[in-house]
């Protein structure tokens, strides 16, 4: 069975930095692209990174150069390094699994896991 | 960057069809993912490639894309259709995902 679940410190003051983790069960990451999809709170879905199964790596603009997704192949695990972090980063961080051609789709997410940035 | 519009909310009753679009610029050349999200829930894709059912999604969900629209249509809908529907693309471009505003469905 597929499962994702997402895991982080949850509250972070703006200008700090933190590591989200997405733990993969069921299939190996390295085989799939993976990404990172955020929620502010009422708002709709941002697509944050991507990571492909060769390792390049792609960002949105919003975030561009204060992100890096990354994978650890032997923990089967997906990570979000964000630094500098601002309060319009506060949002519900879901990792998802992109399966399919031309880009793919999302067929599976996980829970998400909550940051909220403020002092 | 590639935009995506949706219109705020759709509303609709019971037994009757819905239809959120989707609008971006020739959209029809590129596939067109929908995701369906209820409240305090991961989103859930209902529709892929424009008109492809997942496993487990009601035969009511279709989806066609053309022109400058994409459009999810839910036949016969039931209160649990209630939620918010995403539509989402990949530009090549820029190799970027991109989701649509949302579109709340209320189920009257």
């Amino acid at each position: 069975e597929v499962q994702l679940v997402e895991t982080g410190p949850g509250l972070v003051q703006p200008g700090g930095s933190l590591r989200l983790s997405c733990a993969a069960s069921g299939f190996p990451i390295t085989n799939y692209y993976m990404s990172w999809v955020r929620q502010a709170p009422g708002k709709g879905l941002e697509w944050v990174s991507t990571i492909y199964n060769l390792g390049g790596t792609y960002y949105a603009d919003s975030v561009k150069g204060r992100v890096t997704i990354s994978r650890d192949t032997s923990k089967n695990t997906l990570y979000l390094q964000m630094n500098s972090l601002r309060v319009e980063d506060t949002a519900v961080y879901y990792c998802a699994r992109l399966m399919g051609d031309g880009g793919g789709y999302n067929d599976y997410w996980g829970q998400g896991t909550l940051v909220t940035v403020s002092s | 960057s590639y935009v995506l519009t949706q219109p705020p909310s759709v509303s609709v009753a019971p037994g009757q069809t819905a239809r959120i679009t989707c609008g971006g610029n020739n959209i029809g050349t590129k596939s067109v993912h929908w995701y369906q999200q209820k409240p305090g829930q991961a989103p859930v894709l209902v529709i892929n490639y424009d008109s492809d059912r997942p496993s487990g999604i009601p035969e009511r969900f279709s989806g066609s894309n053309s022109g400058n629209t994409a459009t999810l249509t839910i036949r016969w809908v039931e209160a649990g259709d209630e939620a918010d529907y995403y539509c989402q693309v990949y530009d090549s471009r820029s190799d970027h995902r991109v989701f649509g505003s949302g579109t709340k469905v209320t189920v009257l």
